[in-house]
């Protein structure tokens, strides 16, 4: 079946640090991948996707690389801020089998001044 | 626009009692999802509507769990009784067609369950 490994938490940096969190999956058809981002106290929120291999996915100076041959999603930041402190949740939805996204475990991310 | 919202934010609870947590969608939404995050692990899908229709309850965990979806707009999600087990944070999600590529979902806060 499909899954989703995400780093385990938290990641602590200090403003303007440099963030990767990594994301692998299995997927049993070709799927799309998601970055959703939920802050303090609100619901989660589509951050990026990538719906092919080599795409890359970009919202607000974040960035993730579809890797079909490491099948990773990885999330990246040059720059991270304070206001970036969230917990990110790595996804897949298989188009080919089951459309409804399966979920990582989340990875909190505690930016300090 | 109003987004997906829910009721309650938190509820706290004794094991054997019930507990009825409600998600509005987004209107014009017909696909209407529930998931649920125990602490610290994935969030795990429960089922999914497609207008007031079960579309796949696969991830309901036992028949202590009730969702409907009367008329197609609301929905509840009832646990009877609760169990130590059943608490976590309980999200709703709606989208407008099936599928996630062109069509990603909008979740609500979440209702956060405890149940002592």
């Amino acid at each position: 079946g499909n899954s989703v490994t995400q780093m385990e938490g938290p990641v602590t940096l200090s403003e303007e640090a440099f963030l990767t969190i990594n994301c692998t999956y299995t997927a049993t058809g070709y799927p799309s991948l998601f970055w959703y981002v939920q802050y303090p106290g609100e619901g989660l929120q589509l951050l990026l996707k990538a719906t092919k291999a080599d795409d890359k996915g970009s919202n607000k100076g974040f960035e993730a690389t579809y890797r079909k041959e490491t099948t990773s999603f990885h999330l990246e930041k040059g720059s991270v801020q304070v206001s970036d402190s969230a917990v990110y949740f790595c996804a897949l939805s298989d188009q080919g089998g089951s459309y409804i996204p399966t979920f990582g475990r989340g990875t909190s991310l505690i930016v300090h001044p | 626009e109003a987004g997906v919202t829910q009721f309650p934010s938190h509820s706290v609870i004794e094991k054997g009692q019930t507990v009825t947590l409600r998600c509005d969608p987004i209107s014009g939404h017909d696909n209407l999802y529930w998931y649920r995050r125990v602490m610290g692990k994935e969030i795990k899908f429960l089922l999914h509507f497609v207008k007031e229709s079960k579309q796949d309850e696969s991830g309901m965990p036992n028949n202590r769990f009730l969702a409907e979806r009367t008329g197609g707009t609301y929905s509840t999600l009832k646990v009877q009784p609760a169990e130590l087990e059943d608490s976590g944070v309980y999200f709703c999600a709606s989208s407008q067609d099936r599928g996630s590529n062109n069509s990603p979902l909008h979740f609500g806060n979440g209702t956060r369950l405890t149940v002592t």
